[in-house]
């Protein structure tokens, strides 16, 4: 069994201000991990995963995430936000023998200008 | 273009009308996965299945069935529809490396 969960439903930060998306996970096997983001009246995409290589993760449009085992936590990370970053996000946790994904409620994310 | 195709992008139902959500891919994706979507409430799991012919249930899967016949077909069915079921229905599909490939969804509202 499995859980995720993201602290915050709601982050609101100014462009070019550091994005910090937080997401802690419980489980009884090795996980893989996912971000997904999700744009207004579309489905989901892929952002990063980690799948037990580098800790350190890098996805697509400057964010990262890095795996801490001590802290199970895989939080999102972006140095300068931007208008276009404004997008809910989900962390994903998926067991590594295959069994079902567990998705986190979800975090949406406003730039201001 | 490869990926999962949803149809139809949007339903208005009446109380008690059936209907299926159709979803296809053209990946050879064993797993594919049905999840709704409501405010606040983020993805939770219908129903899955691991291939053909196999199928399970997910979190809140009354008053949905599905059926898999083929690696490429994975349709949602709704028997009676309630205002309940009014959400966004997203199908998706998991090949190696466990990583999702979702459906633009399904706009469903049930009056």
């Amino acid at each position: 069994a499995q859980s995720v969960t993201q602290l915050g439903s709601h982050v609101s930060v100014s462009e070019g201000a550091l994005v910090l998306l937080r997401c802690n996970y419980s489980s009884s096997v090795p996980p893989y991990l996912f971000w997904y983001v999700q744009y207004p009246n579309q489905g989901l995409q892929l952002l990063l995963k980690y799948t037990s290589a580098a800790t350190l993760v890098k996805g697509i449009n400057g964010f990262e995430a890095e795996f801490k085992k001590s802290e199970t936590s895989f939080h999102l990370t972006k140095p300068s936000a931007h208008m276009s970053d404004a997008a809910e996000y989900f962390c994903a946790v998926i067991p590594t023998n295959a069994g079902k994904s567990t998705f986190g409620d979800g975090t949406t994310l406003t730039v201001k200008p | 273009n490869a990926g999962v195709t949803q149809t139809p992008k949007f339903q208005v139902l009446k109380t008690g009308q059936s209907m299926t959500l159709q979803c296809a891919q053209d990946m050879n994706h064993e797993y594919m996965s049905w999840y709704r979507q409501d405010p606040g409430m983020g993805l939770r799991l219908i129903h899955y299945s691991v291939g053909a012919g196999i199928t399970d249930q997910g979190e809140v899967p009354n008053g949905y069935n599905v059926s898999r016949s083929t690696t490429e077909d994975f349709p949602l069915r709704l028997l009676s529809a309630a205002p309940s079921q009014t959400s966004v229905y997203f199908c998706a599909s998991r090949g190696d490396r466990d990583t999702y490939t979702f459906g633009s969804g399904t706009r469903l509202t049930v009056v």
